[in-house]
């Protein structure tokens, strides 16, 4: 149980473009959702929390109009990165709270976005 | 920023070894979880700990819960070479915001054959 999918797995786009990142919890409810960027040998960065039906909570210093959050359902958090610059490439992760448990968070497989 | 100090940062251990890994924070924590992340994947979580002094075992690993709240180890035991990855710590820190994690800086294991 408590699996996380993301699509897609790896995105290459131009830059301008926007470009939408989809995280599903498979086998379970979440009503909270984490957005995480990673760069190379790094930590993972928290950017946002995502509650379903309302908005998204931006960690200090991330642009909330450049990272637009969408948790429409309890199964589906999307991240759409808008206009999209050399400088946003980097793996973006979500996971994601299982039922009603705050302690333990489930790790999706990872978007590795490109923007050239 | 970060407020785990994960150490070490990196090993490099030959098959068979035991490894040792841990985090120290100045802070209280709540929740303890070690993950464990291959390249270009998600994290995977390994051990959950929840309660102060909890020695958890999964496997050929072992975590623990510090007594003081505010740390936590991982041994690996016999370790093979598809232990290699990336090692992280994190924790649920009291007092801090629904379900949000503080991470550890990651510990990088190298196993050679």
């Amino acid at each position: 149980g408590a699996v996380v999918s993301q699509h897609p797995s790896r995105v290459i786009c131009k830059s301008g473009t926007s470009v939408k990142i989809e995280c599903r919890s498979l086998d379970f409810q979440a009503t909270t959702m984490f957005w995480y960027r990673q760069f190379p040998k790094k930590s993972l960065m928290l950017m946002a929390t995502s509650n379903e039906g309302s908005k998204a909570t931006y960690e200090q210093g991330v642009e909330k109009d450049k990272f637009l959050i969408n948790h429409a359902s309890l199964t589906l958090s999307t991240l759409t990165v808008t206009s999209a610059h050399p400088e946003d490439s980097s793996f973006y992760i979500c996971s994601a709270l299982q039922g009603a448990r705050t302690d333990t968070q489930y790790f999706g497989p990872g978007t590795r976005l490109t923007v050239l | 920023g970060q407020q785990l100090n994960q150490s070490p940062q990196s090993m490099f251990i030959q098959e068979g070894e035991d490894v040792s890994m841990n985090c120290t924070s100045s802070s209280i924590f709540n929740t303890w979880l070690w993950y464990k992340q291959d390249p270009g994947e998600g994290p995977v979580l390994l051990i959950a700990l929840y309660k102060a002094g909890e020695l958890t075992s999964n496997g050929r690993l072992t975590a623990q819960f510090g007594i003081t709240r505010k740390d936590s180890f991982l041994n690996i035991s016999a370790s093979i070479p598809s232990d290699v990855g990336i090692y992280f710590c994190a924790g649920l820190r009291a007092g801090t915001s629904y379900g949000k994690l503080t991470f550890g800086q990651g510990t990088i294991l190298t196993v050679h054959p």
